[in-house]
């Protein structure tokens, strides 16, 4: 969705290096979520936000860190890199209220960005 | 652990034919199961989703059927086409809005 865009789309990082993906969305959402794709294993959680000042660990928090500098804007920082971070990353946003008419929460999904952690 | 089991994990269906996929819960605190699909190079996008007061809900070829007792519920395509060729995850939530996701089926149409 053009709406949630992340950067950067591909990214390759040496084990102990610091690095930040990036999300900004024009949904106008408060609500924005950090998962990881591995093969297997479906996405996981990774940290989740419902508004500027809120900030929830997700199932997999451990090794990241995540700021939500705007309402449109949450980066996800992997303090030191592991290669067992080598992943597909997708930020997606929602807004409950827009669904409740249809009895659904719908998330929107970016186009992810691929990290491969040497 | 995942909360939530997928299966298969991959299937081949000829043009025409019907897809099945399956998942099962354990968490009786889920109240919201959607399905997303994806396709390659693309962030999943939901399909469709059911609610647990209903058993059945369809949307054009795409039907999610809902056993509540069994704590299972399956995704069938039907008359699939070579464009349903996408991977599928079926997730569920309870009222705080956080997804778990089954581990995703690929599904491959023949023409």
């Amino acid at each position: 969705d053009a709406d949630v865009t992340q950067t950067p789309r591909n990214r390759i990082t040496k084990t102990g290096k610091r690095i930040m993906l990036e999300c900004s969305q024009t949904k106008g959402h408060d609500r924005m979520y950090w998962y990881r794709q591995d093969p297997g294993l479906g996405l996981r959680l990774i940290y989740y936000s419902f508004d500027v000042k809120d900030i929830n660990k997700g199932e997999i928090s451990d090794g990241y860190s995540v700021s939500r500098q705007a309402q449109a804007k949450f980066s996800l920082s992997l303090e030191s890199a592991i290669p067992n971070q080598t992943a597909l990353y997708f930020c997606a946003t929602s807004d409950p209220s827009l669904d409740r008419g249809r009895n659904q929460e719908t998330q929107y999904f970016g186009p992810g960005t691929r990290l491969l952690v040497l | 652990q995942q909360q939530v089991k997928q299966s298969p994990q991959s299937l081949i269906v000829q043009k025409g034919g019907i897809s099945i996929i399956n998942c099962a819960y354990e968490n009786t605190a889920f109240d919201y199961f959607p399905w997303y699909q994806q396709f390659p190079g693309k962030g999943p996008a939901l399909l469709i989703a059911i609610r647990p007061d209903v058993s059945e809900k369809k949307e054009g070829r795409f039907t999610i059927s809902f056993n509540k007792s069994a704590k299972q519920f399956s995704l069938h395509i039907m008359d699939s086409q070579p464009g349903d060729s996408a991977t599928y995850f079926c997730a569920a939530s309870s009222n705080d809005y956080k997804l778990s996701f089954g581990a995703g089926t690929t599904v491959t149409v023949r023409a």
